[in-house]
């Protein structure tokens, strides 16, 4: 058990739909980080988060959105949804956002979208 | 050229076999190298974490970083049956924050 907390597990949707995925972080990890893994595409970094501010963006669609909350909680938006955002999402956690390269990953949350 | 190059396998070995697991990187800049196990349908976990070259041995799991070839390496001794798993290499460096880029992964079955 990593510490890091992902809900839901599932999710199932349709096309067109808004979803929310939400993050806890392992206790005293500031940054936050959100992946998408696809099979053709692997593990791709969307958007990292520290300490309530946006901190990196990496292949995130213009469709997605984030937050990080003060508790430090975090929360993935994904709206107008397509078949091809079906997908695992993983959200890891880091102490800092310089020198501390170890992310530990949450379970993840699968979504399939018909 | 995508920066990092990871074979998808499958690799098959027989218990107590000894796995050596590759990567390649095109990014120079590329400071900090981990090994992630995933296991089907779970969330990546961290093995292993190098900073720059060098050996880093833990238990039965050695990394290797050859940055002058651009080439890191991991090795499990005594291959066990729980190791069958997906394998994925990553790297960061200071320049790109402390975003990971991932290989697509290693799939690795044991047998006994």
């Amino acid at each position: 058990d990593s510490g890091v907390t992902q809900t839901p597990k599932h999710l199932i949707t349709a096309t067109g739909q808004r979803v929310t995925l939400r993050c806890s972080p392992r206790s005293g990890d500031l940054s936050v980080y959100w992946y998408q893994q696809s099979l053709d595409q692997g593990l791709q970094f969307l958007i990292q988060y520290y300490n309530g501010e946006e901190r990196a963006k990496g292949n995130i669609l213009e469709r997605f959105s984030a937050q990080q909350f003060p508790d430090l909680h975090s929360e993935l938006n994904l709206s107008s949804l397509e078949l091809g955002d079906s997908a695992l999402y993983f959200c890891a956690s880091s102490v800092a956002v310089v020198g501390s390269y170890e992310q530990y990953f949450g379970p993840g949350t699968r979504l399939t979208v018909t | 050229q995508k920066e990092v190059e990871q074979d998808p396998g499958p690799l098959s070995v027989p218990e107590g076999a000894i796995v050596s697991l590759n990567c390649t990187y095109s990014n120079s800049a590329f400071q900090y190298f981990m090994w992630y196990r995933q296991y089907s349908r779970k969330g990546p976990e961290l093995l292993m974490y190098t900073y720059s070259s060098g050996n880093k041995e833990d238990g039965r799991f050695t990394a290797q970083v050859d940055k002058s070839s651009k080439y890191i390496s991991l090795f499990i001794r005594d291959s066990q049956p729980s190791d069958s798993a997906t394998y994925l290499c990553a790297m960061s460096s200071p320049i790109a924050g402390t975003a990971l880029i991932f290989g697509k992964g290693t799939t690795l079955s044991v047998s006994s």
